[in-house]
């Protein structure tokens, strides 16, 4: 059975930091494109970031370059989100996903004061 | 700035035929911008549907398919049931980023 989970959200006041997590399991994971997508409240889906399977190639949406970090470990079927210098405008459900089609359930970011 | 255009809403009776289309402020989409399709209804995440234009995941109802149209990426659903009523969103690649649709709420009545 595939399982593709995130962890990490939570409250945070503009300027801090949270590490997404997201655990994989069930297909190929070292071969996969891995995604993170986030949506605003009541909002549509933006695309962040990903990263290519070996982990040399990582891309992201003009927003949060110089801010956000993705990052994986293969060895852990894990992929990873490093969030700093947080801003309101980042406040939204963040999901991960595969080109295989494969999302988590998504896990909560609110920055606020 | 790049923007992905689909049609904010569309209503279709149950049994129907609909197209949902995919458009890019850059040009003609094309395979090259490796089209993905997504459903996403109220409170859950989204579902992949469609991949690289024309391709169904092992999960997609045989009434959903891909294509590209006149320039377009287009989701075309036939017979439609009243649980497709949902949001729909394309994704599409740009050298090195993507970049979602604002989503097409299809009603079904």
């Amino acid at each position: 059975e595939v399982q593709v989970v995130e962890s990490g959200g939570g409250l945070v006041q503009p300027g801090g930091s949270l590490r997404l997590a997201c655990a994989a399991s069930g297909f190929t994971f070292r071969t996969s494109w891995m995604h993170w997508v986030r949506q605003a409240p009541g909002e549509g889906l933006e695309w962040v970031a990903n990263i290519s399977p070996g982990g040399d190639g990582e891309y992201y949406v003009d927003s949060v370059k110089g801010r956000f970090t993705i990052s994986r470990d293969n060895a852990k079927n894990s992929v990873s989100l490093q969030m700093n210098s947080l801003r309101t405008e980042d406040t939204g459900v963040y999901y991960c996903f595969t080109d295989a089609g494969y999302w988590g359930q998504g896990t909560l970011v609110t920055v606020s004061p | 700035q790049t923007v992905v255009t689909q049609e904010p809403s569309l209503t279709v009776s149950p049994g129907g035929t609909v197209t949902l289309t995919c458009a890019s402020s850059t040009g003609a989409v094309t395979s090259g911008h490796w089209p993905k399709w997504f459903q996403q209804k109220p409170g859950q995440p989204p579902r992949a549907l469609i991949y690289t234009a024309t391709n169904k995941h092992a999960w997609t109802p045989a009434r959903f398919s891909g294509s590209l149209l006149g320039g377009k990426a287009a989701l075309t659903l036939s017979g439609v049931q009243p649980e497709d009523e949902a949001e729909y969103y394309c994704l599409l690649h740009y050298d090195t980023a993507w970049v979602f649709g604002g989503g097409t709420k299809l009603t079904v009545l």
